[in-house]
């Protein structure tokens, strides 16, 4: 029981590094999303995907883009890494409209 | 004044002690989630209920759509519930979901 896999666990990048953060569900969902969650707010939509081919921004998208390869994997990527980054970043998959969502464990990135 | 305001902000209690944690939304919604954040950062739908109330197994959550509030209640508290209970309500479209900055509880032996 996978459920939502995110890849890595922690990563520290300097400004202006890229890098892609993985996110894997084994659910077969169709909408996928990911959040950037930071002190004293709550989670912020970032990107999500409603279903395989499509993706759209979401209230933080600047900064970031995203592809859903496949069903199963929606990836974030930051191209140039800049400070206020710094986050953790969540990935969620739900099925449809009105269910659940299921979280991924998190990615705690710090950019410096 | 932000969209969903929970409260209390942090909340310690002794083990056994019967929770309160309440939700208030200001934007009409079509369903309201509470989430568990454990303290090693993982997140847990709990609960997503649009009307009524829902149980499962100590958490009870409710919510009155007219006053635009719900409430997570956990009834024999244990140190295993410590975590951030976040609140977060869907509407406004398909994708909106506007999440609480969340309640830190803490349960004491």
């Amino acid at each position: 029981n996978a459920g939502v896999t995110q890849t890595p666990k922690f990563q520290v990048l300097k400004t202006g590094q890229s890098m892609t953060l993985q996110c894997a569900q084994d659910m077969n969902h169709n909408s996928m999303y990911w959040y950037r969650q930071d002190p004293g707010m709550g989670l912020r939509l970032i990107y999500y995907s409603a279903s395989e081919g499509t993706t759209d921004k979401g209230e933080v998208p600047n900064g970031y883009n995203v592809s859903r390869l496949n069903k199963r994997e929606f990836s974030l990527r930051l191209e140039s890494a800049a400070p206020s980054q710094t986050s953790v970043y969540f990935c969620a998959s739900r099925a449809g409209m009105n269910t659940e969502a299921f979280f991924g464990q998190g990615t705690r990135l710090t950019v410096v | 004044k932000n969209e969903v305001e929970q409260s209390p902000q942090n909340l310690t209690a002794q083990e056994g002690e019967f929770i309160t944690i309440n939700c208030s939304y200001s934007v009409g919604i079509s369903a309201l989630h509470w989430l568990q954040q454990h303290p090693g950062g993982g997140i847990v739908s709990l609960f997503m209920l649009s009307s009524g109330k829902k149980k499962h197994g100590r958490l009870i959550a409710t919510i009155n759509i007219q006053e635009k509030h719900s409430s997570l209640h956990i009834t024999a508290s244990h140190p295993r519930d410590s975590a951030v209970y976040i609140c977060a309500v869907r509407g406004g479209g398909y994708q909106k979901v506007t999440f609480g900055i969340g309640t830190k509880l803490q349960v004491i032996p």
